[in-house]
């Protein structure tokens, strides 16, 4: 079936280490997205691309980097500078701007 | 101001009774308005896709978009357990990458 994979679903880092989320969808889209969830704050963007070695800073991107390869593959690495990382990860998916997102279920990074 | 304004609730109902969710924005060039539902833990789904104003009526939920009030509500109506999840509200501009989202409303239905 069609759709959003994420890994890790949980994940527990110490303080100073980076650590990777992956994301892959085989539903063809062209533009993918990173959302942070925190609660009582909605989803907020971090970056998004819409094509293949291309990608945009959103509304929180410090601490944050992406790359993207492959049109399946949309990788968010969190950094030792990422200040609060500790959260609720989601992956979305559209086949173009202005379409319904497609999200996976998500990774949830835990910073001891 | 935020651009999107959403009552977190929570908000418990009777199994069978219409819920009614709200929305409010700020931001006039809002064009793509969008309801998404959340189960504990997992990614949020898309449930209804609207465009400017009007209503639009999928099953038992009913999207509606007023557009001179800055408000979108959704419906759900003889609501079951299986509704309860957090709703989340969503809205575009129209040549913008953004989705605004709202905080989510908490909702539980009660057997």
């Amino acid at each position: 079936d069609g759709g959003i994979t994420q890994s890790p679903k949980y994940l527990f880092r110490k303080e100073g280490q980076n650590v990777t989320l992956s994301c892959e969808q085989n539903l063809n889209h062209d533009a993918m997205y990173w959302y942070r969830q925190d609660p009582g704050q909605g989803l907020r963007l971090i970056y998004y691309s819409q094509i293949v070695n291309d990608f945009q800073k959103g509304d929180i991107a410090e601490g944050y980097s992406v790359s993207r390869e492959k049109k399946e593959s949309f990788p968010l690495t969190v950094t030792s500078a990422q200040k609060n990382p500790t959260a609720f990860y989601l992956c979305a998916s559209s086949v173009a701007r202005e379409r319904e997102l497609f999200f996976g279920e998500g990774s949830r990074l835990t910073v001891l | 101001q935020k651009e999107v304004e959403q009552d977190p609730g929570p908000l418990s109902v009777p199994e069978g009774a219409i819920v009614s969710l709200n929305c409010t924005y700020s931001n006039s060039a809002f064009q793509y308005f969008m309801w998404y539902r959340q189960y504990s833990r997992k990614g949020p789904e898309l449930l209804m896709y609207t465009y400017s104003s009007g209503n639009k009526e999928d099953g038992r939920f009913t999207a509606q978009v007023d557009k001179s009030s800055k408000y979108i509500s959704l419906f759900i109506r003889d609501s079951q357990p299986s509704d309860s999840a957090t709703y989340l509200c969503a809205m575009l501009g129209s040549g913008a990458n953004n989705l605004f989202f709202g905080t989510g409303t908490r909702l539980t239905v009660i057997p």
